[in-house]
This record gives structure tokens, sequence and C-alpha cells, in this order.
């Protein structure tokens, strides 16, 4: 199994411009998460999926968009990116509440955003 | 609003110098707490779960146990490997296994 997987692994942007991070899972995992890790800020959630056909809002929503049409894929997209968004992103998945070990979440390599 | 505040920063240990890192919390109710390993330029590696207070897990040299209000993640012994950012996170009963991260302990681990 290759877990979670993130595409691509480092991007530049200019302001302005829009771009789609892909996060994979190969688990059957029914949750997936999207957050951006900054230096002093520790992680933050920006949205996640309780099941495929769902998406919800997390801490720090604005500017992103996502979406779940398959189970195994997570899509975070930005439609005009901005300096702001100058981030490491990770994706991660979890089994879901009410399967064993449910709430653990898994963690993709990371997505290295620059916005210039 | 949950918090999680972890200490110290940053801790320097010579190879074989046993210490502790401190993950403090505040959460209406705790569904569980978990422990990650970073390494530079990777994603966070799950190493324990944690659900209620008195429990204590363990993996090699390390170690977590769980309070009422904090968890400790001990270090026996430790390698040059173990030579990471320990993130500590926690889930509330009501946030649909949303995690609230704290910023990590840094370790580095000398010969």
């Amino acid at each position: 199994n290759a877990g979670v997987t993130q595409t691509p692994k480092f991007r530049v942007l200019k302001t302005g411009q829009s771009m789609t991070l892909l996060c994979a899972q190969d688990m059957n995992h029914e949750y997936m998460y999207w957050y951006r890790q900054d230096p002093g800020m520790g992680l933050r959630l920006i949205h996640y999926s309780v099941g495929e056909g769902t998406t919800a809002k997390g801490e720090v929503p604005d500017g992103y968009n996502v979406s779940r049409l398959k189970k195994q894929n997570f899509l975070l997209g930005l439609e005009s990116a901005a300096p702001s968004q100058t981030s490491v992103y990770f994706c991660a998945s979890s089994p879901g509440r009410g399967r064993p070990w449910g709430e653990t979440q898994y963690f993709g390599p990371g997505t290295r955003l620059l916005v210039l | 609003e949950d918090q999680v505040t972890q200490s110290p920063e940053a801790l320097r240990l010579q190879e074989g110098e046993s210490s502790s890192l401190n993950c403090s919390y505040t959460v209406s109710g705790l569904r569980g707490l978990f422990w990650y390993r970073q390494d530079p330029g990777k994603g966070p590696e799950f190493l324990f779960t944690l659900y209620s207070a008195g429990e204590e897990k363990e993996k090699e040299r390390l170690k977590a146990t769980l309070t009422k209000k904090e968890s400790f993640l001990h270090i026996t012994a430790p390698k040059p490997e173990d030579s990471a950012t320990y993130l500590c996170a926690v889930i509330n009963t009501g946030t649909a296994s949303k995690l609230t991260f704290g910023t990590g302990t840094r370790l580095q681990v000398t010969l």
C-alpha cells in the first residue's frame, strides 16, 4: 500500500494563478483532510470530508475549495493564489468514526507551495 | 475552543540522556490525544493514541502517558535517530475527528 500520496511535491505560482493539489489514499478510508503548516503556527485544518461527495470547512477555509468526487481522492483548489497561501500543505485520511482506530489520521508527504 | 500547548519548543539531548516532552491541553470533552513524529521535509508519522487518563503506550524508547490536563512523551536513552519534531494533537468529542495540533517540540539528540 502506498498510503496517502500527494501531487505535486513542489510548485511555484504567481499571484492570481490557480492550481489544484491532488491527494489520493489506498486504505479505503472514509474521512480525508487538508491541512496547512506554517512556521510557529502548527498544522491548521483547511477543509475536510467525512465521505464521498461531502465536504466541510475547517479552521482556515478562505481562499480554498475542495471536492471529493471519489472516495479515494480529495482535491484542494486555489482559485486565485495569494502570497499568504505560501505554505506546506498536507493531506491526511482516517478510517472514520465507528471503525477500529477510526480517528487516527495518516498523513501524506506534503506539497510545498510558493506564491510570488 | 480547543487548545494544545507543547513545551519546550526545542530540546537538545546527548545520546542516552533521558527526558520528557510536555503537551498541555484544554478541550471541552477529550475523545483522544495523539502523538506524531515529523522529520524535516516529511509528513507527520503516527506514534500513539491515548483515550483516557492513566493510559500509557510504549514503542521502543518512547512512552506516552495521559492525565486529565496533559500528556507526556518520555524518551529513554535517546539515539540520534530520535531527532525530529514531536507533535501533539487532540480530538474533541463533538468535532467529527478534527485534530487540533500543538506547535511541536523540536528534539535534537547528539552523540
